[in-house]
């Protein structure tokens, strides 16, 4: 059974631009959320995807913003990117919403890196 | 609101010997405690969850965790340690009403020497 796959693993990308990071989650799976991991603030929940309708949002700016297709999988886009936003973005899937003692399953992430 | 806090920055263990990496929790209501591993440039490795039921919680690779619900602790164990358990562990508690919503620990990085 395939894993949770993130595209494309590293990015670079200039002050302003904006990027498109993808996420396939495992087969099956309906929920997929977002993290950002960086030295200084550690791992911080960007936001939720359920049935393709985001269900919860972390505390990050308008400029953060996701979607989910019929097929499960989710991007998530940044716009007007800033030199702060270098990080790593973990995808996780679950097979459920509501099911406490499901754990979610991380993909490798991608590492965005803003020069 | 629910939180976990791994007071241990890094941890150091020579192979063989046993390790502890540390982790309390606040929450209102039952706990749903995890253990995630994270090796270098790499996504997180699901290791173990308490949920309810025994305090002593089995999972993958030899670990297991202690659920210590007076002292509110969720200390992460493994009895003899071997240099490729060095990596990055956290310590996360799930939102109490969006369960696809974890709250991670800062980490602590395990050196295991040998």
């Amino acid at each position: 059974k395939a894993g949770v796959t993130q595209t494309p693993r590293y990015l670079i990308k200039t002050r302003g631009q904006q990027v498109t990071l993808s996420c396939s989650p495992i087969s099956g799976h309906r929920s997929v959320s977002w993290y950002q991991q960086t030295p200084g603030q550690g791992l911080q929940f960007l936001f939720e995807y359920f049935s393709e309708t985001q269900r919860n949002k972390g505390n990050f700016p308008g400029r953060f913003s996701g979607r989910q297709f019929s097929n499960s999988r989710s991007e998530m886009n940044v716009s007007t990117l800033e030199l702060g936003d270098s990080a790593l973005y973990l995808c996780a899937s679950s097979l459920h919403q509501g099911e406490g003692d499901t754990e979610a399953f991380f993909g490798q992430g991608t590492r965005l890196t803003v020069v | 609101a629910q939180s976990v806090a791994q007071p241990e920055d890094q941890v150091n263990v020579a192979e063989g010997n046993p390790l502890t990496v540390k982790c309390t929790y606040s929450v209102s209501g039952n706990p749903y405690l995890f253990w995630y591993v994270q090796y270098p440039n790499r996504g997180l490795q699901f290791l173990l969850k308490y949920i309810t039921g025994d305090n002593l919680v089995k999972g993958s690779y030899g670990f297991e965790a202690e659920f210590n619900k007076s002292q509110t602790s969720f200390h992460l164990k493994k009895p003899s340690a071997l240099v490729s358990d060095s990596a990055l562990y956290f310590c996360a508690v799930r939102d109490m009403y969006n369960f696809n919503k974890f709250y991670f620990g800062s980490g602590t990085k395990l050196n295991v020497k040998p």
